[in-house]
C-alpha cells in the first residue's frame, strides 16, 4: 500500500515568488493535514481539510493557502515567499470520518523549501 | 491553550541500554490523545504510540511503551533494548478530540545510540 506521496521533494525560491506544493494520501483517507516544520518553531499546524473542505486552520498568515480536490489530494500555496518560510512542509493523512476522535496520523517526507 | 513540552533536547545512550524519553503536557480538556512520533534524517514522521486520556493501561507497541501518569500530565516514552536505529528525532504530540487531526507537537529530542 503506497504511502502519503508529497511533491516536490526539494525546491528553491527567491523572495516574492510563490510555490505549490501536492500532497497525495494513502488511498481511502480522506482527511489530509499540512505542518511547516522549522528549527526555530518546531511542527506548526498549518490547517486541514476533509471532503475538500477547510476544518481547521493554524496561525498562519492568509498568504498561506490549501484545498482538496475531490480524490483527496491536497496542495497548499504559500504567495509572496519571505525567508523564513524556509522550512520543511510536511503533508499528514488519516483514515478518519467525520466527528470522531484523531487517529493515527501518515505522514509523508515533506516538501523542503528553500526561500533564498 | 494546549501545550507540549520536551525538556531533553538531546540524549545519548549505548546501545540494548533502555531510554527514557520526558514529555509533559497541559491541557484543560478531560479528552485528548498523546502520540509519539518519530523522525530519522529522511524527514518522514513514524508513528510510535498512541495514549487515549481516558485509556486506563499504559500503551505498548513492541519495544515502545507510554509511561502515562494522568495526575502529573506527564506521557513518557520508554524504548526497552535500544538499538542504532533508534538514531533519530523523537516528538511528543497531543491532541484534542474535538480539534480531530490538529496535533500540537513538543520541540523534540534527539535521541543518539552509542555502540
Amino acid at each position: 500500500k503506497a504511502g502519503v506521496t508529497q511533491t516536490p521533494r526539494y525546491l528553491i525560491k527567491t523572495r516574492g515568488q510563490q510555490v505549490t506544493l501536492s500532497c497525495s494520501p494513502i488511498s481511502g483517507h480522506r482527511s489530509v493535514s499540512w505542518y511547516q516544520q522549522t528549527p526555530g518553531q518546531g511542527l506548526q499546524f498549518l490547517f486541514e481539510y476533509f471532503s475538500e473542505t477547510q476544518r481547521n486552520k493554524g496561525n498562519f498568515p492568509g498568504r498561506f493557502s490549501g484545498r482538496q480536490f475531490s480524490n483527496s489530494r491536497s496542495e497548499m500555496n504559500v504567495s509572496t515567499l519571505e525567508l523564513g518560510d524556509s522550512a520543511l512542509y510536511l503533508c499528514a493523512s488519516s483514515l478518519e470520518t467525520l466527528g470522531e476522535i484523531a487517529g493515527e496520523l501518515f505522514f509523508g517526507e515533506g516538501s523542503r523549501l528553500t526561500v533564498l | 491553550a494546549q501545550k507540549i513540552t520536551q525538556t531533553q533536547p538531546g540524549m545519548f545512550v549505548q546501545e540494548k541500554e533502555a531510554v527514557t524519553l520526558d514529555c509533559t503536557y497541559d491541557t484543560s480538556d478531560p479528552s485528548y490523545g498523546l502520540f509519539w512520533y518519530k523522525q530519522p534524517s529522511s524527514g518522514e514522521m513514524i508513528f510510535l504510540i498512541y495514549q487515549g486520556s481516558y485509556d486506563q493501561q499504559n500503551a505498548t507497541e513492541g519495544r515502545y511503551s507510554l509511561n502515562f501518569q494522568k495526575a502529573r500530565k506527564s506521557a513518557n516514552l520508554v524504548i526497552s533494548a535500544s538499538q542504532l536505529g533508534d538514531s533519530a528525532m523523537y516528538f511528543c504530540a497531543m491532541s484534542l478530540f474535538k480539534g480531530a487531526q490538529k496535533l500540537v507537537f513538543g520541540q523534540g529530542t534527539r535521541l543518539t545510540i552509542n555502540p
